[in-house]
């Protein structure tokens, strides 16, 4: 069966500092994978998503990057945090049909 | 934007029927109709989606209307575990783009 991990599963930054999220698939091969987020009160909002290794289609202009470097290996990025970048982070993966995500990652930018 | 509209919140007594109403009026002929929900602090929760017959699965069920502008997820014996925020959201089927286009969703509470 397929499952997803992401880590950290919370994460206290200080403005300024990098980012990097990590997410991985078991049990699929060439999934299509996506980061969303989730501000405080508000619904999810799609940030990247990848039908393929080194293959990243951006959503929303941001300070924050995605990199695909292996298969099932999804990475966001960031160089710089700003205090705007604190929510919960979601990774998913689909086939086709349905999406399947992650527990997320809660990140609070201070 | 989404392309629903929800009612923010609902309240149902556990072990009643919770029905969970959503409007897509400019859904188009090849778009899906798709249930999430998502518990507190966790990722989202595929339910169940479909066209425009109804369907049914070990979760829910859901009903959509014959000219699609609306639909109906249906809990039928709710339990205070269902109490999570439920997205309704359409979009075309298998698609490679993630246009999966969250709205705010209704909160869901199921009482004792």
């Amino acid at each position: 069966s397929q499952t997803i991990h992401q880590w950290p599963a919370t994460l206290v930054q200080p403005v300024g500092s990098p980012l990097s999220l990590e997410c991985t698939v078991e049990g699929t091969s060439n999934p299509n994978l996506y980061w969303y987020r989730q501000a405080a009160g508000r619904g999810l909002q799609l940030l990247f998503y990848s039908v393929g290794i080194g293959q990243i289609s951006s959503e929303v202009p941001q300070n924050l990057s995605a990199s695909r470097p292996q298969d099932r290996q999804f990475i966001l990025s960031s160089k710089k945090l700003l205090l705007s970048d604190s929510g919960f982070y979601l990774c998913a993966w689909s086939e086709g049909t349905e999406q399947f995500f992650g527990p997320g990652t809660r990140l609070t930018v201070l | 934007d989404a392309k629903t509209t929800q009612p923010p919140s609902m309240d149902c007594a556990e072990g009643r029927a919770a029905n969970l109403p959503c409007n897509h009026s400019t859904i188009s002929g090849n778009e899906y109709v798709y249930w999430y929900r998502q518990i507190h602090s966790q990722g989202p929760q595929y339910i169940i989606h479909g066209l425009k017959n109804n369907e049914t699965n070990e979760m829910a069920s859901l009903i959509i209307t014959e000219d699609r502008k609306s639909s109906t997820l249906i809990l039928p014996h709710a339990t205070l575990r269902d109490t999570a925020v439920y997205y309704c959201i359409v979009r075309l089927y298998g698609g490679s783009q993630g246009n999966l286009i969250f709205g705010k969703g209704t909160k869901l509470s199921v009482k004792p």
